[in-house]
């Protein structure tokens, strides 16, 4: 089946870095999302992304949907603690069940 | 959680017993999965609800589990005869249409089994 492999696993950076991490698959997504999962809580939707090449900014979030359709990648700029958290990238197969990649694991020390 | 609500957010269950988990979808939303999550693991999809109708349920196992969204009322996930193995967060999702709608989830429900 399809799977969404996530890199890096964790990242441990300071407050006012930069951060990136990307999501990779075998196969074709036409859709690609990002969530993030704090401690006890259900994953919040943070950015979707519809077409191939598109870049799309939510706050001090960036993600860019890959050409090639298989891979997506997520940066986020000048780091606040509360960006702690897991973030999960996700795309739905052909029956729109979501495929959760396997999660990348940030800390942020102050 | 942008409006999916689920309950009991923690439940406690004996083995043997019977475990029922509740999502009300957002407002609108006609369209409800649900997804199990192990510790320090992803997001695994079981089963995708339009209202009385299961869509898909390819990825709950074949006993003990069940699911229904009905006509009025939330949409329930139903755990039979619970084992230590079904300890997890449960979480529900929910979408307007089908298709490339981003789906919103609710805080889960954590099951532990004693």
């Amino acid at each position: 089946g399809q799977q969404l492999n996530q890199s890096p696993q964790s990242m441990f950076i300071q407050e006012g870095e930069d951060v990136s991490m990307n999501c990779t698959s075998s196969s074709i997504f036409n859709t690609w999302l990002w969530y993030k999962q704090d401690p006890g809580e259900g994953p919040v939707l943070l950015i979707a992304l519809y077409k191939a090449g598109e870049l799309t900014s939510n706050g001090r979030l960036t993600a860019q949907f890959g050409i090639t359709r298989k891979d997506s990648f997520l940066n986020i700029s000048a780091s606040i603690p509360s960006d702690v958290g897991i973030y999960f990238c996700a795309g739905p197969d052909a029956t729109n069940k979501l495929i959760f990649g396997t999660g990348t694991l940030l800390a942020v020390q102050p | 959680n942008a409006g999916v609500m689920q309950n009991p957010r923690h439940l406690v269950r004996r083995r043997g017993q019977e475990a029922r988990l509740r999502c009300s979808p957002m407002k609108g939303h006609s369209h409800v999965y649900w997804y199990r999550q192990l510790p320090e693991e992803g997001l695994k999809f079981m089963v995708y609800l339009q209202k009385e109708n299961i869509i898909d349920e390819s990825g709950m196992p074949k006993e003990r589990f069940s699911a229904e969204f009905p006509k009025e009322g939330p949409s329930i996930l139903r755990i039979q005869q619970v084992v230590r193995g079904d300890s997890a967060a449960y979480f529900c999702a929910s979408s307007q249409f089908r298709g490339n709608q981003p789906q919103h989830f609710g805080d889960g429900t954590r099951l532990s089994i004693l």
